[in-house]
């Protein structure tokens, strides 16, 4: 399978503990995005990378989330201290160039 | 970023046409009109774009009016795989990011 793939797919954790998320963007795209969906609504942007340089983030970004992706290909989202409001599907795109977003199945995460 | 506005919902029939209308009345001159659609339990995924006229693809075709301020998704014989969120949203081409701001779309839905 070429396309972008999220892992794990589904997470359950407790309120206060970290988590985190992995991101493989389909080989030869340079851009990545970090996208987060909750229930009902459409998804929301959160931060931008091209290559290695995390170049937009969102305001929904807060301090408790962090994105990487160190050597320019994978990608890497980190929600400390998890709160229930956390509760959501983050979904992960990637692109090249002016083409379109493709999109990952989405890692759900529920906090208890 | 420009807003678009689009029915809550729709409902065909399988193997009929289906339009789905966008209403984009602040769209600037470097907006293109993107189409996105998720169906249950996937990340969105592209379906059509366009800027001034009218697009066809393998998945469906984009009429955009002569002022730009609305467009219409046609989907023109609707399968069961159709049901989905369908998104309407401009991209500015001269945004750095090229993020996708989704709004709450149009639910799909396909009668048998």
């Amino acid at each position: 399978d070429t396309g972008v793939s999220q892992d794990p797919r589904h997470k359950i954790t407790k309120r206060g503990q970290n988590v985190t998320f992995r991101c493989d963007p389909i080989s030869e795209h340079n851009r990545l995005y970090w996208y987060r969906q909750t229930l009902g609504q459409g998804p929301e942007f959160l931060t931008y990378f091209q290559n290695e340089a995390q170049l937009e983030k969102s305001r929904l970004l807060s301090d408790r989330f962090s994105a990487e992706r160190p050597k320019g290909s994978f990608s890497t989202l980190e929600i400390q201290r998890t709160e229930q409001g956390d509760s959501a599907m983050y979904l992960c795109a990637s692109r090249s160039g002016w083409n379109e977003q493709f999109f990952g199945p989405g890692t759900r995460l529920t906090v208890l | 970023d420009a807003k678009t506005t689009q029915p809550n919902s729709m409902e065909s029939n399988e193997e009929e046409p289906v339009h789905l209308p966008c209403n984009h009345s602040t769209i600037s001159g470097t907006d293109y009109i993107h189409w996105y659609r998720q169906l249950p339990s996937q990340g969105p995924e592209y379906v059509i774009h366009g800027l001034t006229s009218n697009v066809n693809n393998r998945m469906a075709s984009l009429a955009i009016a002569e002022d730009r301020k609305s467009s219409t998704l046609i989907l023109h014989r609707a399968t069961l795989r159709d049901a989905a969120v369908y998104y309407c949203i401009l991209r500015d081409i001269i945004q750095g990011a090229q993020k996708l701001v989704f709004g709450q779309g149009t639910r799909l839905t396909i009668n048998p």
